[in-house]
């Protein structure tokens, strides 16, 4: 199985300051086609999960241009250009390169 | 639009059967695959498999193969999973998630889930 790892578990932002998560797995998301099948969702407190980024890098519609995604090979990055209140959550990246899916062990995002 | 829509929570004895429904509404329900995914109190998410809603075929994560059973109802629009021989470890949240699949790209990513369900499981 691919292993999924993210860092920090825990981020503390204050409003308007940018946020960052890192994804790693445990071997090469890149797909025969050349896309990297590694997605990010947020589970905002109280709900089910919401699809925010997938491939990579391309945003689901609906979510804000202040996310982003970006990375390679087994090494990624969520990006949150000014965080705001509505952000709070966990924060979780998911390989659907090969089942079984996994996922990382989540990062909770919190307001300072 | 798309609305999946869960069955309530239950409370089963160690060793007893569950069956969950995912009723979904808003989109043809046979061209979009069902994923099942399990949430423990407080830890990440675990993916339990998938149905192909339209042939029934089923994959599941090696994890449950043994205990899993999903079904469904194409008349219904129902979604099933039903999980037997359950333990105190199974105790969590089970969302059913709708796959949306880009044939361009071959990726497949959940983009719509149920409210989820909570399955509570003690003597």
């Amino acid at each position: 199985d691919i292993v999924m790892t993210q860092s920090p578990l825990t981020l503390p932002v204050t409003p308007g300051e940018p946020a960052s998560v890192s994804c790693w797995s445990s071997q090469s998301l890149l797909h025969t086609n050349g896309y990297y099948y590694l997605d990010w969702y947020l589970q905002k407190p109280g709900q089910s999960p919401q699809l925010l980024i997938y491939l990579g890098s391309n945003r689901a519609s609906g979510v804000p241009d202040r996310f982003s995604g970006s990375g390679s090979g087994t090494d990624f990055r969520l990006k949150i250009n000014r965080v705001e209140a509505e952000d709070v959550g966990v924060y979780y990246c998911m390989q659907t390169l090969q089942t079984p899916y996994t996922f990382g062990q989540g990062t909770k995002l919190e307001i300072k | 639009q798309v609305q999946l829509v869960q069955s309530g929570a239950e409370v089963k004895k160690p060793g007893a059967s569950v069956k969950i429904s995912c009723k979904t509404s808003g989109y043809t329900f046979t061209t979009n695959a069902i994923h099942w995914v399990r949430q423990a109190p407080g830890q990440s998410l675990e993916w339990v498999g998938w149905i192909n809603t339209g042939n029934g075929d089923t994959k599941y994560s090696q994890q449950f193969q043994d205990r899993v059973t999903l079904s469904r109802d194409t008349s219904a629009r129902i979604a099933y999973m039903e999980l037997s021989s359950l333990r105190s470890e199974d105790t969590a949240v089970f969302f059913c998630a709708r796959e949306d699949y880009d044939i361009w790209s071959a990726h497949i990513k959940f983009d719509s889930w149920g409210q989820g369900t909570l399955v509570t499981v003690s003597a």
